[in-house]
């Protein structure tokens, strides 16, 4: 099995509709992170969690939040889907003294 | 601010051929770099990693170089094969220790033909 899950692995959904994305991993890691994935930008960083008590804002929060479940769950929402936020996401964990940081398989969202 | 700059793609080789990806950085103090390889389907995998400058990094036939210097980090193979085709990601992570956050370049596709 997967060490990093995400669900879904693919999403259509409309405008303003509200979406979430979740992540579970089986790594026992306290880190978690979610990125977006555009043609030709890279990866950037969205939110990221050092344990379940703490949540921060990474380069492009705006549109988006997350919640932090339990230490294997990090969920990230749309509250009002917009087209320009079509994208793969992924979730990634590490461990605190590592530098290795581990991807999930991706969720390919579809705002219409 | 911190910055990762990688040489566009896509780039197309013939099997065995050599490989090179250029990187360069921009960042404050003493960053550890990273390369990361993304299959078709699959979330991103560590290929290799270097913590202080002169560093050499290597994994599977690929190695790459931490010149603080020229501040790049480029990724070198002697003979890819067609399973090397994927996009590979240039990383920083401007902390010293553990992954923070990490700064990825835009990525360059490569497909190795048979």
């Amino acid at each position: 099995d997967a060490d990093v899950t995400q669900t879904p692995r693919n999403r259509i959904t409309k405008t303003g509709k509200r979406i979430m994305l979740e992540c579970s991993q089986t790594k026992g890691h306290d880190r978690m992170y979610w990125y977006r994935q555009d043609p030709g930008l890279g990866l950037r960083l969205i939110y990221y969690s050092f344990d379940v008590k703490d949540i921060n804002k990474g380069e492009i929060s705006d549109g988006y939040s997350v919640s932090r479940q339990a230490q294997a769950k990090f969920s990230l929402s749309l509250e009002s889907a917009i087209p320009n936020q079509t994208a793969l996401y992924f979730c990634a964990t590490s461990a605190d003294s590592s530098y290795e940081q581990y991807f999930g398989p991706g969720t390919r969202l579809t705002v219409t | 601010g911190n910055s990762v700059t990688q040489m566009e793609g896509p780039v197309t080789l013939s099997e065995e051929a050599f490989l090179t990806i250029n990187c360069t950085y921009t960042a404050t103090g003493y960053p550890s770099l990273f390369w990361y390889v993304q299959y078709p389907g699959e979330g991103l995998q560590l290929l290799l990693k270097a913590t202080k400058a002169d560093d050499k990094g290597s994994n599977k036939g690929f190695e790459a170089t931490y010149r603080k210097e020229t501040t790049s980090f480029h990724l070198e193979k002697g003979s890819v094969q067609v399973s090397d085709s994927a996009v590979y990601f240039c990383a920083l992570n401007p902390f010293s220790g553990s992954a923070r956050q990490l700064t990825f370049g835009s990525g360059t596709q490569l497909t190795v033909l048979p």
